[in-house]
């Protein structure tokens, strides 16, 4: 089974609304960490935010919220108030805690388009 | 400001050459790791090391090998490339578990 499901490939979003990315996750280990990082066309990878399984708010940092929902295993990434340059891949990853080497586990991504 | 630095940024390989990629980062992090990104998707862990002159196997490790000589660097080899391995490689380190990976910008090699 998939660990980290980004559902959506693909979406829009006009300009200065707010935006929902899915990722779902598949994890028996009670503690896990939950990341999403950015992907612009220029090709880099850039950290945006971070939910450890055991806190207790929401993370957030700026414009970007995460809504994680522990029982259902999701972990959306909220980006409010959109800008043009929002528009990139947008990848969710997981940290389990009995991984050795504390790798990440990436999902397929979502490509956000924001349209002005 | 360095971070973590790749070179080359781009290379072009013909099937059975050898090449080394090389991951300078300048944190002081312990953990390092070599990704790999096919068109579309996301990153798969080729290799990791969790300190100066250890290394594991990731998902995909197949065709490739690693060296951590120095706490600094870490390689990543192709010793007989194929097409199969055309793709973008991310190398990215941490400091410790409730950290982030902080990537460099990425090699994109192309082997015809």
């Amino acid at each position: 089974a998939q660990k980290i499901t980004q559902t959506q490939p693909g979406m829009f979003v006009q300009e200065k609304e707010a935006v929902t990315l899915d990722c779902t996750y598949d994890t028996s280990d009670p503690s896990y960490g939950l990341f999403w990082y950015k992907q612009p066309s220029s090709g880099e990878m850039i950290f945006l935010i971070y939910q450890g399984s055991y806190d207790q708010q929401n993370a957030t940092e700026g414009r970007y919220s995460l809504n994680f929902q522990k029982a259902r295993k999701s972990a959306n990434l909220v980006i409010s108030a959109s800008q043009l340059g929002d528009s990139a891949m947008y990848f969710c990853a997981m940290r389990e805690g009995n991984n050795a080497g504390n790798m990440l586990t990436f999902g397929g991504g979502t490509r956000l388009m924001v349209k002005p | 400001n360095a971070g973590v630095t790749q070179t080359p940024k781009f290379r072009v390989l013909k099937t059975g050459q050898s090449m080394t990629l090389l991951c300078a980062q300048d944190m002081n992090h312990e953990y390092m790791y070599w990704y790999r990104q096919d068109p579309g998707m996301g990153l798969r862990l080729i290799h990791y090391s969790v300190g100066e002159g250890t290394t594991a196997k990731g998902e995909v490790p197949d065709g490739y090998n690693v060296s951590r000589l120095k706490k600094q660097n870490f390689l990543l080899g192709l010793e007989s490339a194929a097409p199969s391995q055309t793709s973008v490689y991310f190398c990215a380190s941490r400091t410790d578990t409730y950290q982030p990976q902080h990537f460099g910008d990425g090699t994109r090699l192309s082997i015809l």
